[in-house]
């Protein structure tokens, strides 16, 4: 048990364009979901954190409304990149737990380009 | 704020042959320490949770333990697909955010 899935899992688009990921719990109910970004050969970097039916909680120095967060529903949280740039081309992961403080479970991650 | 610190950064290691990675960390109020292995590309995957100092969890080749200042994973004999970067995190306090180490990056040499 305890497998979260994303999608896509790669992802190349124009500057300026918005991408959207999805994020699924596929056998399990999460209450939070977290979106990490990872550089190459560097650690995770928290983003946000969603609760379901509740606005993210952005980590600082993330832009709240070029990272877009929504967690609609106990398995699906989705991230749109808005109006993205080169700079944001990045590894994109995120994670689901069943509780806020419990386990945290990583999807298989989504490596955005942006041209 | 809270802290972890990984080492090595690096190891490499014959095929079968024993070692361990450390975890060090300083938190106010630990509540878990979790090991993740990272392969290449991909996202990282649950191996352990640790959540009091002196608790210890196997699973095939590796072993978790927890002090309370540091955790070791211990990996005995290991094969090439052992390989990959090994990940540990805290939470701590009244926080579910996870702090993260900077990895280890392991490599099994047939």
């Amino acid at each position: 048990g305890a497998v979260v899935s994303q999608h896509p899992s790669r992802v190349i688009c124009k500057s300026g364009t918005s991408v959207k990921i999805e994020c699924r719990s596929l056998d399990f109910q999460a209450t939070t979901m977290f979106w990490y970004r990872q550089f190459p050969k560097k650690s995770l970097m928290l983003m946000a954190t969603s609760n379901e039916g509740s606005k993210a909680t952005y980590e600082q120095g993330v832009e709240k409304d070029k990272f877009l967060i929504n967690h609609a529903s106990l398995t699906l949280s989705t991230l749109t990149v808005t109006s993205a740039h080169p700079e944001d081309s990045s590894f994109y992961i995120c994670s689901a737990s069943r509780t806020p403080k419990e386990t945290q479970y990583f999807g298989p991650g989504t490596r955005l380009l942006v041209l | 704020e809270d802290q972890v610190t990984q080492s090595p950064e690096a190891l490499r290691l014959q095929e079968g042959e024993s070692s361990s990675l450390n975890c060090s960390y300083t938190v106010s109020g630990l509540r878990g320490l979790f090991w993740y292995r990272q392969d290449p590309g991909k996202g990282p995957e649950f191996l352990f949770t640790l959540y009091s100092a002196g608790e210890e969890k196997e699973k095939e080749r590796l072993k978790a333990t927890l002090t309370k200042k540091e955790s070791f994973l211990h990996i005995t004999a290991p094969k090439p697909e052992d390989s990959a970067t090994y990940l540990c995190a805290v939470q701590a306090g009244g926080n579910e955010k996870l702090t993260f180490g900077t990895g280890t990056r392991l490599t099994i040499i047939p």
